[in-house]
């Protein structure tokens, strides 16, 4: 079955305990990317990569890191996470020849 | 300052009847809207997308309406069912560098 796999679903943790949230991707696609959702706000863009070793910000990129070491792996990385991080997190995944992107299941995350 | 934006947080919808869903946008520069579909405890879903050259596209219950000299999207939903209710995001991308820029949402709630 195509899918992205995030792990974990769910996640309390607390501040300035580094954290990794794992994302993985079966379809081959070239493009990845780190969403968070917060209320009133919608899904606004972490960062993304468009291939193996190519990564950029996004649109709230403050506070994360990510790596493509491997084209079906986008870990994201929180360093030193804090409690404004609390977020509902969604990894996704395209490919230049189709609509749009498929997601992960999403990672809530707790940060106290 | 959101480029995208859904102005109504909620909507209540008698089931049989129609829904219908906003989105306004002030970049005029984008190739594609797309609609989403979200679940709780899901990550979203691709429900229909417009390209910028057209002002509708059908399929099946769902029909999105693009026009351009008002910057103004709308998806009917005919007719609403209850599996219908949901979170649903609009979003413009641009082909070829396949981000997607989010609204913030519009929880449709169908009524039995």
């Amino acid at each position: 079955e195509a899918q992205v796999t995030q792990n974990p679903r769910y996640l309390i943790t607390v501040t300035g305990k580094k954290l990794t949230v794992t994302c993985s991707q079966n379809m081959n696609h070239e493009y990845m990317s780190w969403y968070r959702q917060d209320p009133g706000l919608g899904l606004r863009q972490i960062y993304y990569s468009m291939n193996v070793e190519v990564t950029d910000k996004g649109d709230v990129p403050e506070g994360y890191k990510v790596s493509r070491k491997e084209k079906r792996n986008f870990p994201l990385i929180l360093e030193s996470p804090s409690p404004n991080q609390t977020s509902l997190y969604f990894c996704a995944s395209s490919t230049t020849d189709s609509w749009g992107y498929t997601f992960g299941s999403g990672t809530r995350l707790t940060v106290v | 300052d959101q480029q995208v934006k859904q102005n109504s947080p909620s909507l209540s919808v008698q089931e049989g009847r129609i829904s219908i869903l906003n989105c306004d946008y002030t970049n005029s520069m984008f190739d594609y809207f797309l609609w989403y579909k979200k679940y709780p405890a899901e990550g979203p879903t691709f429900l229909i997308s417009i390209s910028s050259i057209k002002d509708k596209n059908e399929d099946g219950r769902f029909t999105v309406f693009l026009n351009k000299s008002a910057k103004h999207l709308s998806l009917h939903i005919v007719p609403s069912q209850p599996g219908d209710s949901a979170v649903y995001f609009c979003a413009e991308e641009n082909f070829g560098n396949e981000k997607l820029t989010f609204g913030t949402g519009t929880r449709l709630t169908i009524i039995p």
